[in-house]
């Protein structure tokens, strides 16, 4: 078992461009997460699918960001007109289930660096 | 909202000392989540507890919900348990979690 994959795992753009990131959850397992890491933020989370379907995404900025789930082997966050500030670690997790109490586990993240 | 405190914000040991972490939590949350992160690296699922003591290796997670804390006990410290500790709880009634700030231990030899 590989685990959650991610790639890239840096990216650097520049201001304005746009960023296209992926997660390949751990097979079988049915709910995808976003969160993002910053210094001064901590980890926030972003959004969640559950059997692709979109369940929360309380934590997106409301504009410039999307997410995306469309089959079980992947998920894509964009992020378009890219700005300094969304300069982060990016991590995408995957549990079997989605459910409150099903565990969640990480990929290794992309670095966003935005110039 | 709900919160996630977790202490002390660093510790500093010599190897073979003990590390105690400190979390506690807002919310009546009915399980948590401790996970370990190098410097650069993934996010590593330690202990996943709906409540009571688990045990792995020299590590000892202890959760009481209905208390709202919980703590993780380090054995006999290494240098390789160097890096940044977080507690995580679902908020609400949701599987999205909410992060402490995290623990960064650092044991030098």
């Amino acid at each position: 078992n590989a685990g959650v994959i991610q790639t890239p795992r840096h990216k650097v753009t520049g201001k304005g461009q746009e960023a296209t990131l992926w997660c390949e959850p751990i097979s079988g397992h049915s709910a995808v997460f976003w969160y993002r890491q910053t210094i001064v933020q901590g980890l926030e989370f972003l959004t969640y699918f559950r059997n692709q379907a979109p369940i929360d995404d309380s934590g997106m900025p409301k504009e410039r960001f999307s997410a995306q789930m469309p089959n079980q082997s992947h998920s894509t966050l964009k992020i378009q007109s890219t700005q300094p500030q969304d300069s982060a670690v990016y991590l995408c997790a995957s549990s079997s289930s989605g459910g409150y109490y099903a565990e969640q586990f990480f990929g290794p993240g992309t670095r966003l660096t935005v110039l | 909202g709900q919160q996630v405190q977790q202490s002390p914000a660093s510790l500093v040991l010599q190897e073979g000392e003990n590390a105690e972490l400190q979390c506690n939590f807002s919310s009546t949350a009915t399980r948590l989540q401790w996970f370990y992160q190098h410097p650069g690296g993934r996010l590593v699922s330690l202990f996943y507890n709906p409540s009571g003591t688990k045990h792995t290796g020299r590590l000892t997670s202890t959760t009481v919900t209905n208390e709202r804390r919980s703590s993780l006990h380090i054995s006999s410290s290494q240098t390789t348990d160097s890096g940044t500790y977080f507690c995580a709880i679902p908020q609400g009634g949701s599987a999205k979690l909410i992060f402490g700030e995290g623990t960064k231990l650092t044991v030098s030899s």
